[in-house]
């Protein structure tokens, strides 16, 4: 069964500097994706950044980048230059095969001190 | 289009009752998803379908629970009989495509509260 954790449940960041999520997960599978979604409270969530395993390259979105290990299935995030609208939840997720369906972590808490 | 919209966003009911979800996707989105969100927890997966064709069921999605996809337009998701435990948010996602890594755009959620 595919799994990820995320086993910082909170994080918290000085504005302006720069925080790194951690995210593991476990498959067997060779192809897949991996996704960072942030939920704000009380709206809908939206995604971050994606990461295709078969790309060595990491992804990148602005202020927001990825540390992908395919070897150790560590998946991290890091937001540089943090602003008070990143304060949400984030969530790692996963997903292959044909339906698309995501299995997500957790989540952890991160806040932003003005 | 304004995105995923979801109705209503939040219900108390009393246990046993049967409550109704609507999810409207986006309106090109052959895919559609349904997903459970209980307190400090990440979202689960409970079915999907793609165009009006229910393709995969979750064990979480007993017996009491239903879905639809009329046309493959709107979705929506019934619970009968509920019960305390069934409180959650109900979330629902829709995407566009085939295959793995296409990016799911999700709705506002509803909040269920069974008492």
């Amino acid at each position: 069964a595919q799994t990820v954790t995320q086993s910082q449940p909170e994080m918290s960041v000085q504005e302006a500097e720069t925080v790194t999520l951690s995210c593991t997960y476990d498959t067997s599978e060779s192809d897949y994706y991996l996704f960072w979604y942030k939920q704000p409270p009380s709206r809908q969530m939206i995604l971050v950044i994606r990461q295709e395993a078969y790309k060595q390259q990491n992804a990148t979105e602005n202020r927001f980048s990825v540390n992908f290990q395919k070897a150790a299935k560590s998946f991290s995030l890091k937001i540089s230059d943090s602003q008070l609208g990143d304060a949400a939840m984030y969530f790692c997720a996963y997903n292959t095969g044909a339906n698309s369906k995501l299995t997500f972590g957790k989540g952890i808490t991160l806040s932003v001190r003005p | 289009d304004t995105g995923v919209s979801q109705d209503p966003r939040h219900k108390i009911t009393k246990r046993g009752q049967n409550v109704t979800f609507r999810c409207d996707p986006i309106s090109e989105h052959n895919r559609l998803y349904w997903y459970r969100q209980t307190l400090g927890q990440g979202p689960e997966f409970l079915t999907y379908f793609q165009n009006e064709a229910q393709l995969e069921k979750s064990r979480l999605l007993s017996d009491r629970f239903s879905a639809e996809r009329p046309k493959g337009s709107f979705s929506t998701l019934e619970i009968q009989r509920t019960e305390q435990g069934d409180s959650a948010m109900y979330l629902c996602a829709s995407s566009l495509g085939t295959g793995p890594g296409q990016q799911a755009f999700f709705g506002q959620g509803t909040r269920l509260t069974v008492v």
